[in-house]
């Protein structure tokens, strides 16, 4: 079973770049059979898919619209993790924001959540 | 987009009697490989969402069987055929087929009376 562990700061001034870390446990970043998710939840915006990163045969990457022009995700093979960077964030960007491994047919399983405030 | 849509937002319920929470998609879910790709999820108070149901009926491991999905196309139902302390919580439908790849209902507010 598919552990992950998220980290990464729970504040961040307006206009910089949030980062957070997942760290996976009982799979690797780099298997052929799922992908790696980032998600949020706010009270405004409910939950909300931002992208995901996943392998076959090369590296893609999908993101929501919403935040394209914004966000990278990134695996790190030899931590066997992956990344969120969200950049130009706002107050609107405050959220609990979440990894989670996307299955074989597209079911989530999640991390514990970061609470990721925006404020100067 | 798709629009996920629930009903109803709260569902207060005795302990021992049954529920059911709808879901419709505005595009349908069922894709050329014969499966629905809805999902349905729980968030129980101060956790993370956890997986139920996948591909519209499936059980996920360790989900007890008072719980069952059912529905094609656009129109799901979860219900849950008595329900316990330990079901409250928010349940969210989620369709995995579509751009943006997840879409998420309002979610439905589980409480017990």
């Amino acid at each position: 079973q598919v552990q992950l562990q998220q980290s990464g700061p729970g504040l961040v001034k307006p206009s910089q770049t949030l980062s957070l870390t997942c760290a996976i446990s009982g799979d690797s970043v780099s298997t052929n059979n799922g992908a790696w998710n980032w998600l949020r939840q706010s009270p405004s915006r409910g939950l909300e898919w931002l992208g995901r990163t996943y392998y076959k045969s090369k590296w893609y990457n999908e993101y929501a619209v919403s935040v394209k022009s914004r966000i990278a995700i990134n695996a790190d093979t030899s931590r066997n993790q992956f990344s969120l960077q969200l950049n130009s964030v706002t107050p609107e960007d405050t959220a609990v924001y979440y990894c989670a491994k996307g299955g074989e047919w597209r079911e989530l399983y999640w991390g514990q959540g970061t609470l990721v405030t925006v404020s100067s | 987009d798709i629009v996920m849509t629930q009903s109803p937002l709260s569902l207060p319920v005795t302990p021992g009697e049954p529920a059911s929470i709808s879901c419709r998609s505005s595009q349908s879910l069922l894709n050329s490989n014969g499966y629905n790709y809805l999902d349905w999820y729980l968030q129980k108070p101060g956790q993370s969402p956890q997986l139920l149901i996948s591909l519209g009926s499936n059980r996920a491991s360790g989900v007890p069987d008072r719980f069952s999905g059912s529905g094609s196309g656009t129109d799901f139902t979860l219900k849950i055929s008595g329900v316990e302390a330990e079901d409250v919580g928010v349940y969210y439908c989620v369709q995995a087929l579509h751009t943006p790849l997840y879409t998420f209902g309002q979610g439905t507010k589980l409480e017990i009376k």
